[in-house]
């Protein structure tokens, strides 16, 4: 069955401190691949998409991924983490069937100041 | 732009109270879904709506049911709530085609007693 796993449950960082959070998808040798921000009581934001071409894809809010295929990863990241940035994050990739999507569990990010 | 509008917010009820959520968008997408999040468990599909007269089930149906009202809205019904039940659900929507990004609602959160 296809997944997006997400091997960290909670990230706590440094306000100014570069950031990853990891990703592995297990479907497809062409994935289509988004990044999604959740903030406290609101619903999901898209912060990137991966459909094919370069393997760095940039994003809003200063965030960027990269694609590599050898290692099914797709992994965000941000050089310089802001205390607004404390969420979850959600991968997720598109099962191929009615734009459906699967989604890993998450990661919690807190920004210490 | 109201983008994808849930109602209610939030919902308390009794165990065997019936209830429908709300959901619809004016971005004139022809897919619509229902997912609830639970601690740890990431977004899980209910039903998901490919197009107008159409409706499918997702990875956990049951206990629920779906009307795709018209192109615009999107209604999840519990006939018969349980504990178990007990969420936070989001209506999403999106263009057909493989690789379109989702746009998610604010979520309803339900309590069931």
């Amino acid at each position: 069955a296809q997944s997006v796993t997400q091997p960290d449950i909670h990230i706590t960082v440094s306000e100014g401190a570069s950031l990853e959070l990891r990703c592995n998808y297990s479907y497809g040798a062409t994935p289509y691949l988004f990044w999604y921000v959740q903030s406290p009581g609101q619903g999901l934001q898209l912060l990137l998409k991966y459909f094919s071409g370069d393997t760095l894809v940039q994003g809003i809010k200063g965030f960027e991924a990269e694609f590599k295929r050898s290692q099914s990863s797709f992994n965000l990241r941000k050089p310089s983490v802001h205390w607004s940035d404390a969420a979850e994050y959600f991968c997720a990739e598109d099962t191929g069937t009615a734009s459906k999507l699967t989604f890993g569990t998450g990661t919690r990010l807190q920004v210490t100041l | 732009n109201a983008g994808v509008t849930q109602t209610p917010k939030f919902q308390v009820l009794k165990t065997g109270q019936s209830m429908t959520l709300q959901c619809a968008q004016d971005m004139n997408h022809n897919s619509m879904y229902w997912y609830r999040q639970d601690p740890g468990m990431g977004l899980r599909l209910i039903y998901y709506s490919a197009s107008e007269g159409t409706t499918d089930k997702g990875e956990v149906p049951n206990g629920y049911n779906v009307s795709r009202l018209n192109k615009r809205e999107f209604s999840l019904r519990l006939e018969s709530a349980a504990p178990s039940q007990t969420s936070v659900y989001f209506c999403a929507s999106t263009e057909r085609g493989s690789g379109q990004p989702q746009h998610f609602g604010d979520g309803t959160r339900l309590s069931i007693l």
